[in-house]
């Protein structure tokens, strides 16, 4: 166990929907991380919150969105769901959002797997 | 953009050395780090590079040259749990975005 929390686990639904992915992060980290892995493909940088802030964004698609809790948990919302859309999502956190001291460890999640028919 | 390119599957046969190489655009450049991850599970932290060289750790060494954009991640005495993809990701930028190269699938033979 990581300590960083994902839920669902699965979760399988129709063209055109909507989901919600939520994350809580390792006790004592700041900073939030989504990441999309396809099939065979490596992890696509999604976004990052740092403290309830956004602080970097990747090629997210305007159909997702994302936030971070005062409690620091975050959610990552995916609308008008396509086919493409199916794959494993991390969420990661870490302490800090800044390289601070060089090493910003990332502690990932199980992933929540979202398969779209 | 901060391309990452490894290799995207290496053979290797148990008890060997094998050495991952991963190449990176070094514009805005912090460090590079090397993740495990198993099918289906969670990347896990192996290693992290910010200077010049090679750091050790048991098994798995890591090296950075900066100037030339250039990293590997070596196994030792390869066992047969070693067998993952192995990712190289380089943090870029004044919040450290992590951006994850496509990984390496190992496949460790008897």
């Amino acid at each position: 166990d990581s300590g960083v929390t994902q839920t669902p686990k699965h979760l399988i639904t129709a063209t055109g929907q909507r989901v919600t992915l939520r994350c809580s992060p390792r006790s004592g980290d700041l900073s939030v991380y989504w990441y999309q892995q396809s099939l065979d493909q490596g992890l696509q940088f999604l976004i990052q919150y740092y403290n309830g802030e956004e602080r970097a964004k990747g090629n997210i698609l305007e159909r997702f969105s994302a936030q971070q809790f005062p409690d620091l948990h975050s959610e990552l919302n995916l609308s008008s769901l396509e086919l493409g859309d199916s794959a494993l999502y991390f969420c990661a956190s870490s302490v800090v959002g800044e390289p601070i001291s060089g090493a910003n460890v990332l502690t990932f999640g199980a992933g929540s797997r979202l398969t779209v028919l | 953009g901060q391309n990452i390119d490894q290799p995207t599957e290496m053979t290797a046969t148990e008890g060997a050395i094998v050495q991952i190489n991963c190449t990176y655009q070094t514009s805005g450049f912090n460090g590079l780090f090397w993740y495990q991850q198993h099918a289906g599970e969670a990347p896990t932290f192996l290693s992290y590079n910010v200077l010049d060289g090679l750091e050790e750790k048991g098994r798995f060494s890591s090296f950075l040259s900066r100037s030339k954009g250039y990293s590997y991640l070596l196994l030792k005495e390869l066992q047969m749990k070693d067998s993952a993809s192995y990712l190289c990701a380089g943090g870029f930028g004044g919040y450290n975005k992590l951006i994850f190269g496509a990984g390496t699938r190992l496949a460790v033979h008897p």
